[in-house]
């Protein structure tokens, strides 16, 4: 299986902050990895997919970057509406996997 | 805009099955190149995928689980299904439904979850 590393496991910051997350993948996935948001009892939402292209209607602020085993997840500036927990998720080859998770929280 | 829903038992017994169905509604689960994925989330623990099945009714699952593990598909009622067999307290978990576009493509829509506890 492909391990998927991702850090932190938490970031408090403030609003307005840029916000970066990374994932590390133990092999080369190309640049099929995708970035979800999750909210307690929401369905998770896809942001990013393919490393860079942003999901149709998701705001600017968000954004992706990598190939191959490293990647960044970034928010520009912080909103209020973005506390969530933030996951990388390869889908290159089977089975599929996901980092551990990054908990957003604002100062 | 496809939608999906889980529904199936809350609680469920050690040694017993997980049975879970996902309704689909805006999309058709014999729709071409679409998989139908169910991921779970353990308490403290991140997302782990189960499996998937295809379109056609091919179905592909995560090896931890392949030994207990099955997913079908219901056409005329436009659902999928997750079985889980000889369940235990590890089992006990958030089940997602959720679609993608193809074998190489991002789970794009999901559903909102269902939490499962294993229990006696």
């Amino acid at each position: 299986d492909i391990q998927m590393t991702q850090s932190p496991s938490s970031l408090s910051a403030s609003v307005g902050d840029r916000v970066t997350i990374t994932c590390q993948a133990s092999q080369s996935i190309g640049n099929f990895l995708g970035w979800f948001q999750v909210k307690p009892g929401k369905a998770p939402k896809l942001l990013i997919y393919d490393a860079s292209i942003s999901d149709t209607g998701v705001p600017s602020r968000f954004s992706g970057s990598g190939s191959g085993t490293d990647f960044t997840f970034s928010i520009s500036s912080l909103q209020p509406e973005d506390i969530a927990t933030y996951y990388c998720h390869q889908y290159d080859s089977l089975p599929h996997t996901f980092g551990q998770g990054t908990k957003l929280e604002i100062k | 805009q496809v939608q999906l829903q889980e529904s199936g038992p809350g609680l469920v017994k050690p040694s017993q099955t997980l049975s879970l169905i996902c309704t689909v509604s805006g999309g058709s689960v014999t729709s071409g190149g679409f998989f139908w994925s169910w991921i779970r989330q353990r308490p403290g623990k991140g997302l782990e995928w189960i499996g998937y099945i295809y379109y056609s009714g091919r179905s592909y699952y995560n090896p931890s689980l392949e030994s207990r593990v099955s997913i079908s598909k219901d056409t005329s009622n436009n659902q999928f299904s997750l079985h889980l067999t000889s369940v235990t307290a590890a089992d006990t978990a958030i089940y997602y439904c959720a679609r993608s576009g193809g074998a190489r493509a991002p789970t794009e829509s999901w559903g909102q979850g269902t939490l499962v506890t294993v229990s006696s």
